[in-house]
Formats: C-alpha cells, structure tokens, sequence
C-alpha cells in the first residue's frame, strides 16, 4: 500500500463549479499535512496547510481527519487558473522530509 | 519563504557522465532535500543534505551514484554519476520552512535528459 493515496483523475470540471479532492495516508502516526500545487512543467508550490481544525483560505478548504487517515481539499467557484496538478503531502515522524502523493489533475473549463 | 536558485535549469548529457547540480538559498536554512520527478511521477526524496555531515539516503538511493555536497547553509551540490536514460528525470532541491511547521519550498528544478 502507498504511503499517500490520491485519485489521479483528471477531474474536468466548468468554471464555478465546486471541486474536492481526497487523499489517504497510511502511517497513523504522520504529523503534519499539506496540500501542495504543481503546473506543468513548474516546481511545487504550497498551497496550504491542513489543521485537525480544518482551515480555509479564501475558495479553499482544507479538512483532516486523524481517525479515519484522510484529508480533504476543496476548491469553490473554480477559475481556469486553477488547473494544475494537487499533491497531497504528509510528513511522518522522525524526519523532516515529505512523503508526497502521485497527484490530482484538475482542468477547469471554460 | 526562502528563494531557491538552481543551475542548471535543463541539461543533455550522454549516458557514462555525470552531471553536478547546484542549489543556492538566499538565507541560511538547517534542513536541505533531493527529490527525483520522473516523467508522469510524483516526486521520490533522494537524500536530505546535512551541513558537515554526510547526507542521509532513502532506500533505493545510494551515494556513489547520488554523491551530495552541503558546504554551508546556503548551498547544496547533487551530482548524479554515471548517468543512464533511467535517470532522465527533474531533480528539485527543497529548503524547510524556518518555523516548526515543517512545511517545504522548492527551487525550479533541475530538467536532466540522458541519451
């Protein structure tokens, strides 16, 4: 089994439609969570990070739940602008590295 | 966040040769990684790059074919030694965040075509 879980997709969604991705992961004992974006051909970029709260940030909310190992993103009235790859990321314990998921794609049509 | 440099940005190389990559920080950070994105992939940490010590590679990663230099705080060499197609690839350095969050930053990449 992966470490990080995601559905490949792609999604193919309309503008301003309503959007969410979910993610797995394995290591219970994982710390700290991210979701992050990549454009073609571009490095990564953090998006946000996700709270056992749940925090939002403008169209986007991220949500963790610890019991059943699984975060949640998801996008409001979404732009073409948001077309890119979403990697789910965890970091797990004894190091500061990131296990990162294979990836959302998301393509936001006019 | 900290703004991450990397030379080269794109390169072609011939199998049996080794290509070093450089990764310059603009301000002093304690942790430094590698990461590997193959075609289609998502990203596979190579190493984390540790100032005057050895760096520490993840299973599958060895350091004769991934030898890695970390000088200071703001600097980080990976060479990639004796290069096959297999090794065609995006090699991204990452910095950590300066607060306990433990988020990551990345520099541009490092776009590596063996033929």
């Amino acid at each position: 089994r992966k470490e990080v879980e995601q559905d490949p997709g792609p999604f193919n969604v309309p503008e301003g439609a309503t959007v969410a991705f979910n993610c797995t992961y394995s290591n219970s004992a994982s710390q700290s969570f991210f979701w992050y974006r990549q454009d073609c051909r571009k490095e990564p970029k953090l998006l946000m990070s996700v709270y056992s709260s749940g925090n939002e940030d403008g169209r986007f909310t991220a949500q963790l739940n610890r019991a059943s190992q699984y975060i949640s993103l998801l996008i409001r009235d979404s732009k073409l602008s948001d077309s890119a790859t979403y990697l789910c990321v965890v970091k797990g314990t004894g190091r500061r590295a990131l296990t990162f998921g294979s990836g959302t794609r998301l393509q936001v049509q006019p | 966040s900290a703004v991450i440099s990397q030379k080269p940005s794109r390169d072609i190389c011939q199998r049996g040769t080794s290509l070093t990559i450089q990764c310059q920080v603009d301000s002093q950070v304690t942790m430094m990684f590698w990461y590997r994105q193959q075609p289609g992939q998502s990203l596979t940490l190579i190493a984390t790059a540790n100032q005057g010590s050895e760096a520490t590679y993840e299973s599958g990663f060895v350091i004769d074919k991934f030898p890695i230099s970390r000088p200071n705080l703001t600097f980080s060499t990976l060479t990639v030694s004796n290069m096959s197609p297999e090794d065609s690839s995006i090699y991204l350095c990452s910095v950590g965040g300066r607060d306990i969050s433990y988020e990551q930053y990345f520099g541009p990449g490092t776009r590596l075509t063996v033929t």
